[in-house]
């Protein structure tokens, strides 16, 4: 029973083009966010949703567009990819107003642009 | 600024203890948070500490000093699955958004 997945695993496609990877968690959690993990390993958040709602957007270019049609799905549509969009997302969910609560991260896309 | 710095790369030896440490300056605080990281896969949950102490959770400690916006974990009998990156995370006031430093690195020889 994976707790978040996120599709696809890998993605390799052009520049210019439009893609979208999507994530689910079955945690019941409230919170879900999209993460960059870049060549030199640097986890950067992208996105937070609380309860379908946007919380932070962290001055992602509007080529990013992420879309929360319930608290347990969170997908990101990416717009005129460039070669400096490949890296590693990180889709992550966790409950907030229990303050130990960590983050649980699925398993990354890695998007490799042409 | 929001900064969090730990080392880029450590070696240690199989059955020894390392200490790696983590320095932050955030412009609020709800809690530390260490994560593992394997080459290729999924940051996984360490430990969480928000206020000052030592956390013991089996091989693994971690300690945090608000005032000197200071933490480290702790790693004892360390064994070859160790090698792994670990990463230092700051939570803000408001609970929905976590900075990550860079990782280090650990390498553990036999």
């Amino acid at each position: 029973d994976t707790a978040v997945s996120q599709t696809p695993k890998y993605l390799v496609t052009q520049m210019g083009n439009d893609k979208s990877i999507k994530c689910e968690q079955n945690l019941g959690h409230d919170t879900m966010y999209w993460y960059k993990q870049d060549s030199k390993k640097f986890l950067k958040i992208m996105f937070s949703y609380n309860n379908k709602e946007l919380i932070i957007n962290e001055t992602v270019p509007n080529r990013f567009s992420p879309k929360s049609p319930d608290k347990a799905h969170l997908n990101l549509h990416i717009n005129s990819l460039e070669l400096g969009d490949s890296a590693v997302y990180f889709c992550a969910s966790s409950q907030t107003g229990t303050s130990n609560q960590p983050q649980h991260f699925g398993d990354g896309t890695r998007l490799s642009i042409l | 600024g929001q900064n969090i710095d730990q080392p880029t790369e450590m070696t240690a030896t199989e059955g020894a203890i390392v200490q790696i440490n983590c320095t932050y300056q955030t412009s609020g605080f709800n809690g530390l948070f260490w994560y593992q990281q394997h080459a290729g896969e999924a940051p996984t949950f360490l430990s969480y500490n928000v206020l000052d102490g030592l956390e013991e959770k089996g091989r693994f400690s971690s300690f945090l000093s608000r005032s000197k916006g200071y933490s480290y974990l702790l790693l004892k009998e360390l064994q070859m699955k160790d090698s792994a990156s670990y990463l230092c995370a700051v939570r803000d006031t408001g609970g929905f958004k976590t900075i990550f430093g860079a990782g280090t690195r650990l390498f553990v020889k036999a």
